[in-house]
């Protein structure tokens, strides 16, 4: 069984501030993604890096896969009330061919006061 | 108009009792999911399907059944409820192409008394 453990658990910060979240597993992975997920609603997607080494920039996010493809960070740069909510990663696993599943790891729930 | 859908959005009910959550989807993807959401637990995958007819298990199914009655539509049942299942259930569904992006319903929050 993959597992991705994320760091931070819980992170409180304030407005202005940067922040990184982490996604560690001992296992490779196809892909990676990353999901924010808002009280009340469910998990929506922010991006997908698939190359090891790749970077991907969103507006204020930075995403980060590393080399072996087994971990992953994401960089919120000058972070707003608005980021609150819960930061989810997950590693597809592939079954074969085009099938696969995601693995998630159990979140870090960001907040950011004003 | 939400492109999953899950029904009910809330449900409390008693241990023992059978419970059927629904999940609809309009976007066309023949691949869907079941999770359940704890805190401090994540997203756990019950079971999921890549067509109608292939369903499989995932790492917490016991406890639970699913059926896929279409390609657009996948329930998930509690034959008898128990208090540990009280948690946010989610249905989730994806394309067989591109990046594995996953499309995730509002979740119906379920509590066993």
């Amino acid at each position: 069984t993959q597992l991705l453990e994320q760091s931070p658990q819980f992170l409180s910060i304030q407005e202005g501030e940067n922040l990184t979240v982490y996604c560690n597993s001992s296992s490779v992975f196809s892909s990676l993604q990353w999901y924010r997920q808002e009280p009340g609603e469910g998990p929506v997607l922010l991006v997908t890096v698939v190359t090891g080494g790749e970077v991907k920039k969103l507006k204020r996010l930075t995403f980060q896969f590393g080399d072996a493809r087994k971990d992953s960070s994401l960089h919120i740069t000058a972070a707003q009330p608005g980021d609150t909510g819960l930061c989810l990663c997950a590693g597809a696993v592939a079954r074969g061919g085009s099938n696969y599943k995601l693995t998630f790891g159990k979140g870090t729930l960001l907040t950011v006061n004003p | 108009d939400a492109d999953v859908t899950q029904t009910p959005r809330n449900r409390i009910t008693k241990t023992g009792k059978r419970i059927m959550l629904e999940c609809s989807q309009t976007k066309g993807h023949d691949r869907m999911y079941w999770y359940r959401q704890d805190p401090g637990l994540g997203l756990r995958l019950i079971y999921y399907s890549f067509d109608v007819k292939d369903i499989n298990k995932g790492e917490i199914s016991d406890g639970y059944s699913v059926s896929r009655q279409a390609q657009a539509k996948f329930s998930l049942s509690l034959e008898s409820a128990i208090p540990n299942q009280t948690a946010l259930y989610f249905c989730a569904t994806s394309d067989y192409r591109g990046s594995y992006e996953q499309f995730f319903g509002p979740g119906t929050r379920l509590t066993v008394l």
